[in-house]
């Protein structure tokens, strides 16, 4: 069985400063991660994902996460917050079951940046 | 470049009611799934379809069923409506072989008074 667990429901940084939104999994297989993020009353975009290859992957917005697995992690960081990064941001993982994939959800982190 | 569609955006019914829920996939997706977001929950995965088959189920109440068509759109019913049962209900969709990358819609606000 595969969970997500988001460390801190709540972060604030300040605009300009490292954001750094953790992540940790468990999966009993090689797992596809992903993390997207969700503003106010809108649906979920796909910030960036990792299925195979390099560990470090790219996103939009300036977004990047590392897969370590052996930590199980994959934390989403940031150089340099802006203003427009205030959303909720959700981890998740898929893996296969049953020959159809199933994605679990973290419970969120809703970031904050403060001018 | 088209994303996925849900209708309505916005939902209210009473309890005891039905609703019924639209998702029009990206353009040749061919598998459909459906989340409900509870008020600050995370997405938990309801069910998906593929080729108009039922694929996988998740937490789906037995008051809700859902199809999925021939043109790849699919529908979510729910009846007997609960106050329990207002959420925010995401559809996505995918290529069946590449069900990592599952692409969200808007999803539809459902409000049960």
């Amino acid at each position: 069985a595969q969970s997500v667990t988001q460390l801190g429901s709540h972060v604030s940084v300040s605009e300009g400063a490292l954001v750094l939104l953790r992540c940790n999994y468990s999966s009993s297989v090689p797992p596809y991660l992903f993390w997207y993020v969700q503003y106010p009353n809108q649906g979920l975009q796909l910030l960036l994902k990792y299925t195979t290859g390099a560990t470090l992957v790219k996103g939009i917005n300036g977004f990047e996460a590392e897969f370590k697995k052996s930590e199980t992690s994959f934390h989403l960081t940031k150089p340099s917050a802006h203003m427009s990064d205030a959303a909720e941001y959700f981890c998740a993982v898929s893996e296969n079951s049953g020959g159809y994939q199933k994605v679990t959800f973290g419970t969120g982190t809703k970031l904050q940046v403060i001018p | 470049a088209a994303g996925v569609i849900q209708s309505p955006r916005h939902l209210i019914k009473e309890k005891r009611e039905t609703a019924t829920l639209k998702c029009y996939p990206i353009p040749r997706h061919d598998t459909v799934y459906w989340y409900q977001q509870g008020p600050g929950q995370d997405p938990q995965f309801l069910i998906s379809f593929y080729e108009k088959m039922q694929s996988d189920k998740g937490s789906i109440p037995d008051r809700f069923s859902a199809q999925q068509f021939s043109d790849y759109h699919s529908e979510l019913n729910m009846s007997s409506l609960e106050l329990g049962d207002s959420a925010l209900y995401f559809c996505a969709s995918s290529f069946r072989d590449r069900p990592y990358e599952q692409y969200f819609g808007p999803g539809t606000r459902l409000t049960v008074t």
